[in-house]
């Protein structure tokens, strides 16, 4: 299973927009990068999953470069409710199965 | 519609002692998964059953814990002789494709 790098923690304000970058530098080829977000004394929820290219759905945005060794996951205009701890995974043709989750990044945004 | 459902929310018991905990799944996914999640770090997969079956246990630390889903649906995740390193966040998760539900987990505290 690929090994994701991401920061630690990320600061951002209100109306802005956020790009947490994760590493992925030994993805096989039938891998999956998918997102989950986490908020306190919660379990995490997905956000966004793609395999190449671009993805976009009503919440966020994921840019996968044509190496995939990294992913980028793009949050627009954050507001104080999308402070939480984002998960960057690499899972096996996308499925569910034995989610690896690393420490993820601890997104604070401030007003 | 309902999501996952885990009970107690909170457990606090005595070392040595036996626990259970309980994950109601989404209505009609097949896979179910147990997760523990210490503070600071993210989800760390135990268990993962794809009907009545444990498709994948390599997750459980070791022969004090045990899962069973005996009708497909219902889990039940079991401690025996609790130790204070078992205090934790357990978190259950259900899916049916490529988006794992998570429960809000069940907090043990082993004192």
């Amino acid at each position: 299973l690929a090994k994701t790098t991401q920061p630690i923690s990320m600061d951002s304000y209100e109306g802005q927009e956020v790009n947490i970058t994760c590493s992925h530098n030994n993805i096989a080829t039938n891998d999956y990068i998918t997102w989950y977000q986490q908020f306190p004394s919660q379990g995490p929820r997905f956000i966004i999953q793609g395999y190449k290219t671009k993805v976009t759905n009503e919440v966020a945005s994921l840019f996968i470069p044509a190496d995939r060794k990294s992913s980028t996951l793009s949050l627009p205009r954050v507001s104080l409710s999308d402070t939480a701890v984002y998960y960057c995974l690499a899972n096996y043709g996308g499925a569910t199965n034995k989610l690896i989750f690393g420490t993820g990044t601890l997104l604070a945004v401030q007003p | 519609g309902a999501g996952v459902s885990q009970t107690p929310s909170n457990k606090v018991t005595e070392k040595g002692k036996y626990v259970e905990l309980r994950c109601d799944p989404i209505s009609g996914h097949t896979a179910l998964y147990w997760y523990r999640q210490s503070l600071g770090q993210g989800p760390e997969f135990l268990i993962y059953f794809q009907g009545t079956g444990a498709a994948d246990d390599s997750g459980l630390p070791n022969d004090r814990f045990f899962a069973v889903r005996p009708e497909g649906s219902v889990s039940t995740l079991k401690i025996q002789r609790t130790e204070r390193g078992d205090s934790a966040v357990y978190l259950c998760a259900s899916s049916l494709g490529k988006e794992a539900f998570f429960g809000q987990g069940t907090r043990l505290t082993v004192v």
